[in-house]
């Protein structure tokens, strides 16, 4: 498909577990989001990347978070020993380009993958 | 610190009812963004405001930017059964590329 996926949809790990979640952006998007969402709230921003770097990491709860973008497409979004705190819906996000009102910034969402750390 | 106030927080209303959703916050936007959600789904882009006092229509969803560009309201007429949803605003500010998202206003509409 033509649209941002992500993997696993459901996971569900044991407390000090180390997951790791998966997200492929739209072909050509330079630009790639990670947030969190818990409840059905607003989205907390985590990272964003251009290209392979990322130059805003502010978001990261924890030094147990990691993040990184390999040539410039797919994501990884890494977990180390879960806490029941780190249960929420994980999305994903791409742009042709990063920030600002242009239509080539324009986020487009993957369906999310929801944790569940127990 | 929440950066981006939404209210009410939750609205269940009768078709085809108004209403006005409104995300409000202490700081300067050079953009914001409203989106909707549905369960199992990722936000879908709604429209981008960016100019003061812009207003944007989209059929039956009005926009509005407020003047200083900190606050922004979304009004619905005659609300449909399909416009059930998360409804979230999302702003950038000037100088840079993250994305700050409301706390989201969940509405229910019965048909």
């Amino acid at each position: 498909g033509a649209g941002v996926s992500q993997s696993p949809s459901n996971k569900v790990t044991e407390k000090g577990k180390d997951v790791e979640l998966r997200c492929d952006p739209i072909s050509g998007h330079t630009a790639l989001y990670w947030y969190r969402q818990s409840l059905g709230q607003g989205l907390e921003f985590l990272i964003y990347f251009q290209g392979n770097s990322a130059p805003d990491k502010s978001g990261l709860p924890s030094d147990r978070f990691s993040a990184e973008r390999t040539g410039g497409s797919v994501s990884t979004l890494t977990i180390q020993r879960t806490q029941q705190e780190d249960s929420a819906v994980y999305l994903c996000a791409s742009s042709f380009l990063a920030g600002g009102p242009s239509s080539y910034n324009e986020q487009f969402f993957g369906p999310g993958t929801r944790l569940t750390v127990l | 610190t929440q950066l981006l106030e939404q209210s009410p927080q939750f609205l269940s209303i009768q078709e085809g009812e108004n209403l006005t959703v409104y995300c409000n916050s202490s700081s300067v936007f050079s953009s914001l963004q409203w989106y909707r959600q549905e369960p199992g789904e990722g936000p879908v882009l709604l429209v981008t405001v960016v100019t003061g006092g812009e207003v944007k229509k989209l059929k039956r969803l009005t926009f509005q930017f407020g003047d200083a560009r900190k606050d922004s309201s979304l009004h619905i007429t005659a609300a449909q059964p399909g416009d059930t949803g998360l409804y979230l605003c999302a702003g950038i500010r000037s100088g840079t590329y993250k994305y700050i998202f409301g706390t989201g206003t969940r509405l229910k509409v019965l048909a």
